[in-house]
């Protein structure tokens, strides 16, 4: 079975711009979360979807959002970015939300 | 809201020493997860521990959920090598919000 997948793996934007990233759950996950990790920190946790539900947000500000699919795969959308948006973005996936996460290879976005 | 803190940030270890890392929470946990983050990559799962004074071993890997489950502890017997890497433990705060500590960053001196 395949992993978690993202893509992009590397992004590069300028500062106003805005961002798409996207993840797709191993097969049979209905959880996605989001997590943010800056260098040398653990990763922040961001959103959390659960059969397309929003099931919880942490502490990000309105430009950050993103969404569930039918097929569980999700999206993370960043407006207006900012110097500090610079991160590796990790989603990862799980059977109920409550059991262990798989991670993908996250997405490294620099914003310039 | 809930903190995890883990000790020490670094971690230097002679190949074939032991050392152990700790793991609080400023809150009771209904579990507690531990995941390894090798150099560049992501974090991955290692162990989930729920039940009070638990202990678990994955070969020399040894952890351990206190028994007021608010602390956890991961113990590595003859460090290799392969065993470099941020060591994280995460606890949910809410049901599938998991609260990362900052990490044990793990340097093995051959």
């Amino acid at each position: 079975d395949a992993g978690v997948t993202q893509s992009p793996t590397h992004l590069i934007k300028t500062r106003g711009q805005q961002v798409t990233l996207r993840c797709s759950p191993i097969s049979g996950h209905k959880s996605v979360s989001w997590y943010q990790q800056v260098l040398g920190q653990g990763p922040q946790f961001i959103f959390q979807y659960y059969e397309k539900e929003e099931r919880g947000r942490g502490n990000f500000p309105d430009r950050f959002s993103a969404r569930q699919f039918p097929n569980y795969s999700s999206e993370l959308n960043v407006n207006a970015l900012l110097l500090g948006d610079s991160a590796l973005y990790l989603c990862a996936s799980s059977r109920t939300g409550d059991t262990e996460a798989f991670f993908g290879q996250g997405t490294r976005l620099t914003v310039v | 809201g809930q903190q995890v803190m883990q000790i020490p940030q670094y971690q230097h270890v002679q190949e074939g020493e032991d050392f152990t890392t700790y793991c609080n929470s400023s809150t009771t946990l209904s579990n507690i997860q531990w995941y390894k983050q090798r150099p560049g990559g992501h974090p991955v799962f290692l162990i989930q521990l729920v039940k009070s004074g638990e202990v678990k071993k994955q070969k020399r890997l040894t952890f351990q959920f206190g028994e007021a489950k608010k602390n956890s502890s991961l113990h590595i017997t003859a460090t290799q090598t392969t065993d470099v890497g941020t060591y994280f433990c995460a606890g949910p705060y809410s049901w599938g919000k998991l609260q990362f500590g900052a990490g044990t960053q793990v340097v093995v001196t051959p």
